[in-house]
């Protein structure tokens, strides 16, 4: 069974630019979250969606959106990009149930110049 | 403010060590503990721990879950360099829905030394 694919690996952009990065699921699984990984604060949970709706939103501005697709895939997307947002984005699929563990993909590395 | 609390922040141990990993948690509405492990790039799903004091194994790694005291311990026994990583602990808080939002920690970066 495939595993949790994330593309591009790796995403270079300057400030001010707009980045959209995309996320495949694991076949069947129809909940979607995505988080940010900085050395400073560790993962931090963006958004989850699950049926193409979004379920919970973390603590992020609202350049921060995403959006699920009807075949599970989900894509998000970072407007006004700052230097600051350079992280590992990690995408997480998991089965519907609210005990359904998280399982990641390799992530995308966004680097902001 | 839910938080999760990992200890150590690192350890450097021998090949055949036996350590223990830490996570503590305070978080409003628990519904699950989860223990990852982070090497290159994606972190691998180890256990998931709702009950008290029921032991999860799997070969050299063994977990287990104290809700009153708000715990889990995460035991790695006869260290190898494969298990050099970070062990990250998450907590998977119900927001009043089916939402599968995860509390993670900062990690325990475990180096094991031939």
């Amino acid at each position: 069974k495939a595993g949790v694919t994330q593309t591009p690996r790796y995403l270079i952009k300057t400030r001010g630019q707009q980045v959209t990065l995309s996320c495949s699921p694991i076949s069947g699984h129809r909940s979607v979250s995505w988080y940010q990984q900085t050395p400073g604060q560790g993962l931090q949970f963006l958004f989850e969606y699950f049926s193409e709706t979004q379920r919970n939103k973390g603590n992020f501005p609202g350049r921060f959106s995403g959006r699920q697709f009807s075949n599970s895939r989900s894509e998000m997307n970072v407007s006004t990009l700052e230097l600051g947002d350079s992280a590992l984005y990690l995408c997480a699929s998991s089965l519907a149930g609210p005990n359904s563990p998280l399982h990641f993909g390799n992530g995308t590395r966004l680097t902001v110049t | 403010e839910d938080k999760v609390v990992q200890s150590p922040l690192s350890l450097v141990v021998h090949e055949g060590d036996t350590v223990t990993l830490n996570c503590s948690y305070e978080v409003t509405n628990f519904r699950s503990l989860l223990w990852y492990k982070q090497e290159k790039k994606a972190p691998t799903f180890l256990f998931m721990l709702t009950s008290s004091g029921i032991e999860k194994k799997s070969g050299r790694l063994s977990s287990i879950l104290d809700k009153k005291e708000l715990f889990s311990i995460l035991n790695i026994t006869a260290t190898q360099t494969g298990d050099s990583a970070i062990y990250l602990c998450a907590v998977g808080v119900n927001y009043g829905g089916a939402t599968n939002k995860l509390i993670f920690g900062t990690g325990t970066l475990l180096a094991v030394q031939p």
